[in-house]
């Protein structure tokens, strides 16, 4: 049970900005939206995680949507670096703390 | 500085054997993760460490399964009379506390195949 959906590949150009959508329709109150992304033969690698409001980091914007039922994933840049399996995660609260990996969204950027 | 690291980074064995697999977290981080990523798949839960509380195993898939953490640091995982379908990626996680928001920092996988 991931409790979430998204894409299952998304393809951009180099340079463009990126938009990843994930719906988390079951999410509760107190649920934080965390995303990751694997790089081939890697392990997987924090990315941004927010609860209500957007936020902003080095690497990547998070659109929260108001009812909290989806969010976005922005990179503004792509670049081909950011090739990679991406992940939309819920960190549920009342649990151990584990994430729930669902398939995630592989990223592909054409130069 | 160092981030959380796996050894060995790939492991063959045959099938019916024992392996354990080894994970270095960031020094200070209180929670350990175990995850399994089959090919193509996301990652599957198995075990988790929060200091010195009782782990949490409801992910493993077997008793044949086990760890443990010495010392709130290093762990290790055991996987006792290897199966075909244990053939995996098994990833380790550190995160600075238990909370929701902190981050899990990932090592870089053991691959293990079990002939």
């Amino acid at each position: 049970d991931a409790k979430t959906t998204q894409p299952n590949s998304m393809e951009s150009n180099e340079e463009e900005p990126v938009h990843l959508p994930c719906n988390h329709s079951t999410i509760s109150g107190t649920d934080y939206i965390h995303w990751y992304r694997q790089l081939p033969s890697q392990g997987p690698e924090y990315v941004i995680h927010g609860l209500t409001s957007n936020v902003n980091n080095r690497m990547a914007s998070l659109a929260i949507a108001e009812d909290r039922k989806s969010s976005t994933l922005i990179l503004h840049r792509a670049t081909l670096r950011d090739a990679a399996v991406y992940y939309c995660i819920l960190r549920i609260w009342d649990s151990n703390y584990q994430l729930i990996w669902g398939a995630g969204t592989k990223l592909i950027i054409k130069p | 500085g160092a981030g959380v690291s796996q050894s060995p980074s790939n492991k063959v064995t045959e099938k019916g054997k024992d392996v354990e697999l080894r994970c270095d977290p960031i020094s200070g981080h209180t929670a350990l993760y175990w995850y399994r990523q089959s090919l193509g798949q996301g990652l599957e839960f198995l075990i988790y460490f929060q200091g010195n509380s009782a782990p949490d195993k409801s992910g493993l898939p077997s008793d044949r399964f086990s760890a443990e953490r010495t010392g709130g640091s290093v762990s290790t995982l055991t996987i006792q009379r290897t199966q075909q379908e244990d053939s995996a990626v098994y990833l380790c996680a550190s995160s600075q506390g238990q909370g929701a928001s902190y981050e899990q920092f990932f090592g870089p996988g053991t691959r293990l195949t079990v002939l």
